[in-house]
């Protein structure tokens, strides 16, 4: 079983529509929760990082953590087509130390269609 | 805020050479980098681990005497890609830490690397 567990899609929906992409994951320790958007032949963009569990929003895209269900969500409002992109969910343990590293998702292609 | 560059974008080079792949963080100082690798519509995989002013560690696999990590500043690392054959071709992608705890990582824009 991997770490981070993410459905790679292909997802698509039409303009306007809310998305919502999600992401399992095993590993407890895991208190470090974020969200990278990257386009193709390009390196990710950090979204969203969240620390333990709840919602956090900025502008259309909310991010939503339970450690409870080891399940984090990232949804997007009144989605665009620049918008499509493949997005990452990741998640580490933190702290100071290198030893913290990041584990990514397989990523979700997402295509929003005008 | 919390630009890295990532220099060249892509690159083309014969078999046998070596390749050398600039990452710098231009606004803040990055005590660690990261070197990734990319396979198409796959995701990221760790290949090292950079702190300035020491040796890089490496994930299980991954070639040492292959790819040299230097770390020379807070500012900058720099990955060679030493004696490339075709199976080294990939996307690489590294990212940088800013100083302070649990600081996120922020990726540069990768270089793509083609070895004929």
């Amino acid at each position: 079983q991997k770490e981070v567990e993410q459905d790679p899609g292909p997802l698509s929906v039409p303009e306007g529509a809310i998305v919502s992409l999600n992401c399992t994951y095993s590993n407890s320790a895991f208190q470090y929760f974020m969200w990278y958007r990257q386009y193709s032949r390009k390196g990710p963009e950090l979204l969203m990082y969240t620390y333990s569990s709840g919602n956090k929003e900025d502008g259309r895209f909310t991010a939503q953590v339970d450690k409870s269900s080891k399940y984090i969500s990232l949804f997007i409002r009144d989605s665009q087509p620049s918008d499509s992109a493949t997005y990452l969910c990741a998640m580490s343990g933190g702290g100071y130390s290198s030893a913290s590293k990041i584990i990514f998702g397989s990523g979700t292609r997402l295509s929003i269609r005008p | 805020g919390a630009v890295v560059s990532q220099h060249p974008s892509w690159v083309i080079c014969k078999s046998g050479t070596s390749v050398k792949i600039e990452c710098r963080s231009l606004d803040f100082q990055a005590t660690t980098m990261f070197w990734y690798r990319q396979f198409p519509k796959q995701s990221l995989m760790l290949m090292a681990t950079s702190n300035e002013g020491s040796k890089a560690t490496y994930e299980q696999g991954v070639e040492k005497d292959k790819f040299l990590i230097n770390h020379a500043s807070l500012t900058l690392s720099t990955l060679t890609v030493t004696s490339a054959h075709p199976e080294d071709s990939s996307f690489y992608i590294c990212s940088a830490r800013d100083k302070g705890y649990n600081q996120p990582q922020h990726f540069g824009d990768g270089t793509r690397l083609s070895i004929l």
